[in-house]
């Protein structure tokens, strides 16, 4: 089954101590990218990838730090976490712009919720 | 940056009825998306419209597009509980000169539909 999976699920963690939340998807895609839902602010966009070793900042990417050194995965680093982390974080893949004919849209992970105390 | 703004943010409805979400954005699109959230769950794609198109459906939902008002309306025909969701627009763009393609989501429509 085509499909991104991130891991974990939900995790509560300290103030300060680093982490790394999981993405992975199994449809070769080249785009990868990074967001965070909040209540009243929709979905922001953290990072993104357009391929492998190809990265640049979205809208929110201060305290993030992300890596694409194989196409399948694209693992979101904090750090230091703070509290206004706390969010729920979504991972999603498409395939590279240009191949309109067959573009779908976006395919998103289940999301993390991540809680930092 | 924040694309879309969605109206209304919250929508209640009766099963059967329709219901209308519309999407305003502010810069020029390659295509644009809706999406379906249930409740603290993954997006769904649901359909996409592409910049020369006006109208697309699919299934019980029809997608509308005005790029010259730069605004778009979800249409969800004959609705049922199982549609109670949040309901997000998205806007496909291009990044400058990068050939980088950026989706950005407006806040959400949330629907609920009673039986």
């Amino acid at each position: 089954e085509a499909q991104v999976t991130q891991n974990p699920r939900y995790l509560i963690t300290v103030t300060g101590k680093k982490l790394t939340v999981t993405c992975s998807q199994n449809m070769n895609h080249e785009y990868m990218s990074w967001y965070r839902q909040d209540p009243g602010l929709g979905l922001r966009q953290i990072y993104y990838s357009m391929n492998v070793e190809v990265t640049d900042k979205g809208d929110v990417p201060e305290g993030y730090k992300v890596s694409r050194k194989e196409k399948r995965n694209f693992p979101l680093i904090l750090e230091s976490p703070s509290p206004n982390q706390t969010s729920l974080y979504f991972c999603a893949s498409r395939r590279r712009p240009g191949q309109p004919s067959d573009f779908r849209g976006y395919t998103f992970g289940s999301g993390t919720r991540l809680t930092v105390v | 940056s924040q694309q879309g703004e969605e109206d209304p943010q919250a929508l209640s409805i009766q099963e059967g009825e329709n219901a209308t979400m519309n999407c305003s954005y502010k810069t020029s699109i390659n295509n644009l998306q809706w999406y379906r959230q249930n409740s603290g769950r993954g997006l769904v794609h649901l359909i996409l419209i592409r910049s020369n198109e006006r109208e697309k459906h699919s299934g019980r939902l029809r997608v509308t597009l005005d790029t010259s008002k730069k605004s778009s309306s979800l249409l969800i025909t004959a609705s049922r509980a199982a549609d109670t969701a949040s309901y997000f627009c998205a806007t496909d763009a291009g990044v400058g000169n990068t050939g980088f393609q950026k989706l950005v989501f407006g806040t959400g429509t949330r629907l609920l539909v009673s039986p």
